[in-house]
This record gives structure tokens, sequence and C-alpha cells, in this order.
């Protein structure tokens, strides 16, 4: 399947910082998609992005599709404690199906007291 | 509604055994995913329904893997044998559509010893 880069494999950060991380692709993506993922559950979708050039925010989440189709980032702002998990950028190849969804393999977020 | 409900959460079973997980997707939702996830692969699509039927098994791994959805509230993914490479969490998902996010179940860890 296609490859999808994702950084960095993990930060470690203190309460109050802001987060970014990303995800960039040799191949164009119609949809990127941003999920949580906390400690024993499944992942959990944040945002959904579907036009080259999107920026959208879910409260302190802000999630861009970028220009070229190949890339995206989600950008986290004053983290607090429930922030930490492991987040995935997912991308949707154009005209594939289910197979065409293709995951990153994840930021670890570690929250520093 | 409950969200997309597997079980059981944790599966320990020898080598050689048979082993099957369980899944209820949402309500209304055609589409019904099975993943798998490892920290060396990430998560991998094995498999996927559209309307109880199978469209893609090129994830599954090999023979030993078998998934059915007898109707539309319920699926199982059985592995038989298992072996101790099949140890992982497994997660089902499910969705009205292909590529616009997808809601997952909190998992079954799967552990062949």
């Amino acid at each position: 399947g296609q490859q999808l880069n994702q950084s960095p494999q993990s930060m470690f950060i203190q309460e109050g910082e802001d987060v970014s991380m990303n995800c960039t692709s040799s191949s164009i993506f119609n949809t990127w998609l941003w999920y949580k993922q906390d400690p024993g559950e499944g992942p959990v979708l944040l945002i959904a992005l579907y036009k080259a050039g999107e920026l959208t925010s879910n409260g302190r989440l802000t999630a861009q599709f970028g220009i070229t189709r190949k890339d995206s980032f989600l950008n986290i702002s004053a983290s607090i404690p429930s922030d930490v998990g492991i987040y995935f950028c997912a991308g949707q190849l154009p005209g594939g199906g289910a197979d065409g969804l293709t995951f990153g393999k994840g930021t670890h977020l570690i929250i520093q007291p | 509604d409950a969200g997309v409900i597997q079980s059981p959460r944790h599966e320990v079973t020898e080598m050689g055994q048979e082993v099957t997980l369980r899944c209820k997707p949402i309500s209304g939702h055609d589409y019904l995913f099975w993943y798998r996830q490892t920290m060396m692969r990430g998560l991998e699509l094995l498999i996927y329904f559209n309307n109880n039927v199978p469209i893609d098994d090129s994830g599954m791994p090999e023979d030993r893997f078998s998934a059915k959805m007898p109707n539309a509230s319920f699926s199982t993914l059985k592995i038989q044998p298992s072996e101790p490479r099949d140890s992982a969490v497994y997660f089902c998902a499910s969705s009205y559509v292909i590529g616009n996010g997808y809601t997952f179940g909190s998992g079954t860890r799967l552990t062949v010893v």
C-alpha cells in the first residue's frame, strides 16, 4: 500500500505548550483524517479534511489539508494532560476503496508534569 | 448509539487453538472493516464488507484467517489455527461511506502463547 510518513514519532512536552505534527506522502490524497487513540481504546476521529488548502479547527485542534494534497498537519494549542495519546493521520486515495485509506504510524504525545 | 461493540476485550490462547473475535457495528452503517494493529506495522486493513458482502480481503494474512458477516448487525473474525505472530490488537470499525472517517470499536487484544 501507499506510505504515509508521520512525524515526529514521539513528543515530550510540558503542559501548556503548543504541539505540531504532520504527515507527508508521495501520493495525492482526496481526504485527510486525523485520529486520536487513548490507551486500551480504538482510534477516535478528530478532524476530517476534504479540500486542498482547507483549514479546520475543533476546539484547541487545528488541521490543514496541504495545497499539494500530499501532506497535512495537526496543531494542538495549550496542551493539557488529557491530550496524551497516539495521534494518527490517514489519507484516502482518489477512487480508492477502503484499501485506499492509509494510516500513518502515529505520533506518541507525552506530557511531562 | 452504543458505538461499535467488540468482544472479547482480551483473549489469551494457546498456539494451535481457534480464536473467534466478534463485532457489532453501528446500526445503519453499511460498511464494516477489520483492522489489525501492531507496533511494527501499525494499523493494517484485513477485510471490509459492504451490505454484509465481503468486498476486499486482500489484507487477510493467510488462509488461517476468515471473516463473516451473516447479517447487518454482526461480524466475526476467526483465526484457526492461531500462532504467536497473530498476537495483536484487532479492531472492528464501521461507517456510512468509505473514506469519510470510520468509527472504531475498543478492540480485542489477542495474545497467542
